[in-house]
């Protein structure tokens, strides 16, 4: 079955530095990979996604790359501010079902 | 537009009360519904998941229970509580395969 491996499970950065995070997967079929955003003691929400017929997409200040031959997936933020310390999730699909990474707690430093 | 709406927003329980955490879906048909809890700095673990009325998956054996009684409305159950049930849960909609998911804004249920 699926398998979904996130890296790192902390990260602190200096605001205004990037931050990346790394997922990869296990099952060649998968084919829809979005990420989540959860701030402390709310629902998570998605933030960005990407199809496997793309390998890169852009949203403002974050973006998603994906290699299907390496089966990984990363996501990118630019230009870090305080309001994007949080927990990031990825996940990979299996049918209908999301597959999740363990989660990246990501702190922004003043 | 789609909304989900989940509640109560936080409840508190004695070990051994009865549980049941309701969602229900507004503005769509048929959407797969999913029960999810997180424990304090965890990931998120799947409980159930429903494809339609009456549908019901379990992933993980333990005391809770779901039901899907109309199309748009998924209640998580307990006849016991254990402290081990303590925890943020989350309910979450998706129009299917694959797509994101929505999630409810949780409940965070403390069992004493």
């Amino acid at each position: 079955g699926e398998n979904v491996e996130q890296h790192p499970s902390t990260l602190s950065v200096q605001e205004g530095d990037s931050a990346v995070i790394k997922c990869t997967y296990s099952d060649s079929a998968s084919n829809y990979f979005p990420w989540y955003k959860q701030e402390l003691g709310k629902r998570p929400q998605l933030i960005i996604d990407i199809r496997s017929n793309v390998g890169e997409k852009k949203d403002q200040r974050i973006a998603v790359t994906l290699n299907k031959t390496a089966k990984h997936f990363s996501l990118h933020i630019t230009e870090t501010q305080p309001e994007d310390s949080a927990v990031y999730f990825c996940a990979a699909s299996k049918g209908h079902q999301l597959i999740w990474g363990a989660g990246t707690k990501l702190i922004i430093k003043p | 537009s789609q909304t989900i709406h989940q509640w109560p927003a936080t409840l508190v329980q004695p070990v051994g009360s009865p549980l049941s955490l309701e969602c229900t879906v507004e503005g769509t048909s048929n959407p797969n519904l999913y029960w999810y809890r997180q424990a304090a700095g965890r990931g998120l673990q799947l409980l159930f998941y429903s494809v339609g009325i009456g549908q019901i998956s379990s992933e993980v054996p333990q005391n809770l229970s779901a039901s899907r009684p109309q199309d748009r409305q998924f209640i998580l159950s307990s006849k016991k509580l254990l402290l081990s049930d303590s925890g943020f849960y989350l309910c979450a909609w998706s129009r299917g395969d694959p797509y994101g998911y929505t999630f409810g804004s949780g409940t965070r249920l403390t069992v004493v």
